[in-house]
């Protein structure tokens, strides 16, 4: 199976720590997307990339946050000075460029600051 | 602002029962899709609908877009404990190409054996 893979499946920091998660999209899919999930929430958008170019960012995205995408490939997000409202499930998902959007998400990775 | 609501939020029925969720909005979608999420995983697609009036069936699962391309509603027949979990509608950011999906905030559905 060569799905969206996300790496840790959970990571438990600290107020005040960084943390990076990787994400590894379907591997002909040249679009990839960071969203995040709170308890009873559906995903909010955080930003996309195309290719190794990050075309959109949310406002949610605050400057403690950012994502890379080197080569197109992989992609790398990294919360800076970690905050208790950053606990949440962030999610990867990957796309082919077409019409019609359909996003095919990884597993997520389960953020908790204590 | 493209919002999508669904409705209900909560429903808890009992296997075997039919039932019916709904995601609306006051924008046009030029598609949209329904995700299934399990507790602690990504959702998973289900479906993507693209033509007003657009019906798609998927097993005991059948997916409607509506006539002006507003709202979608998804049925299930025969429920099952396996059809346990958190639906979700989502579609394209109207913004020139379709580029993030904009999610609704799920129905969760819970089905009582």
């Amino acid at each position: 199976d060569t799905g969206v893979s996300q790496d840790p499946r959970h990571k438990i920091t600290k107020r005040g720590q960084n943390v990076t998660f990787r994400c590894d999209p379907i591997s002909e899919h040249n679009r990839l997307y960071w969203y995040r999930q709170t308890l009873g929430q559906g995903p909010e958008f955080l930003t996309y990339f195309q290719n190794e170019a990050q075309l959109e960012k949310s406002r949610l995205l605050s400057d403690r946050f950012s994502a890379e995408r080197p080569k197109g490939s992989f992609s790398t997000l990294e919360i800076q000075r970690t905050e208790q409202g950053d606990s949440a499930m962030y999610l990867c998902a990957s796309s082919l460029v077409f019409e019609v959007t359909e996003a095919f998400f990884g597993q997520g990775t389960r953020l908790t600051v204590v | 602002t493209q919002l999508l609501e669904q409705s209900p939020q909560f429903l808890s029925i009992q296997e075997g029962e039919n039932l019916t969720v709904y995601c609306n909005s006051s924008s046009v979608f030029s598609s949209l899709q329904w995700y299934r999420q399990e507790p602690g995983e990504g959702p998973v697609l289900l479906v993507t609908v693209v033509t007003g009036g657009e019906v798609k069936k998927l097993k005991r699962l059948t997916f409607q877009f509506g006539d002006a391309r507003k709202d979608s509603s998804l049925h299930i027949t025969a429920a099952q404990p396996g059809d346990t979990g958190l639906y979700l509608c989502a579609g394209p950011k109207l913004s020139g190409s379709a580029r993030q999906l904009t999610f609704g905030s799920g129905t969760q559905l819970t089905v009582l054996p």
